[in-house]
């Protein structure tokens, strides 16, 4: 059974970093790409960023770009999310998703449960 | 940068009812047009993929047709678990967009 689980959410304040984990099982990590998205309260879901699967092509909302930084370890089966220069909009629960298969990369089976970060002073 | 547009954005139906939500892409997506269930306090459930395809697991009862810019998510004979918000989302390119999301609410 897939499971993916987030962590790493916390409180911080507008300008800090925090980098968030994604623990997978239950599939071959490494020949999956992931992506995150996050959901503000409230609010609907907005795409965030994609790595493929071996982690040499990233991809990253506009929102987030020259902030946030993908990247993972496939001997970990760990997915990760640098978050810098954090803002007051960033606020949200981000949760990990796995890709449904390399011709459906854009479609997303299984997600997390989520983690939430708050940017808040 | 392709937009998404779902409507309505919310309806109110009873146990039993068929239900439909409209997902209009603002170009054309071919069928790259996947459809999620998110409810209370849950992460989101992928339905449908592809337009049409049923993920594995989903019921029976929900299905997907449409390509282009126009699709449907029909939800035949309503259940009470089925009360919950409703994305679209394309996955003809990136960036990826979502819907609005349409809330379902009991009657």
């Amino acid at each position: 059974e897939v499971h993916l689980v987030e962590s790493g959410g916390d409180l911080v304040q507008p300008g800090g970093s925090l980098r968030l984990s994604c623990s997978a099982s239950g599939f071959t990590f490494s020949s999956y790409g992931m992506h995150w998205v996050r959901q503000a309260p409230g609010k609907g879901l907005e795409y965030v960023s994609a790595i493929n699967n071996n982690g040499d092509s990233t991809y990253y909302a506009d929102s987030v770009k020259d902030r946030f930084t993908i990247y993972r370890d496939n001997f970990k089966d760990t997915l990760y999310l640098q978050m810098r220069s954090l803002r007051v909009e960033d606020t949200a629960v981000y949760y990990c998703v796995k890709t449904l298969s390399d011709t459906y990369f854009r479609t997303f089976d299984f997600w997390g449960q989520g983690t939430l970060v708050t940017v808040s002073s | 940068d392709i937009q998404m547009t779902q409507s309505p954005s919310s309806l109110s139906a009873s146990v039993g009812d068929r239900v439909t939500i409209t997902c209009r892409a603002s170009q054309s997506i071919s069928i790259y047009l996947n459809w999620y269930q998110q409810r209370p306090g849950k992460a989101p459930k992928l339905l449908i993929y592809a337009a049409s395809t049923l993920q594995s697991g989903a019921p029976s009862r929900f299905s997907g047709s449409g390509s282009g810019t126009d699709f449907t998510l029909t939800i035949n004979s309503l259940q009470p678990e089925d009360f919950a918000i409703y994305y679209c989302q394309h996955g003809h390119s990136l960036p990826i967009a979502f819907g609005q999301g349409t809330r379902l609410e009991i009657k």
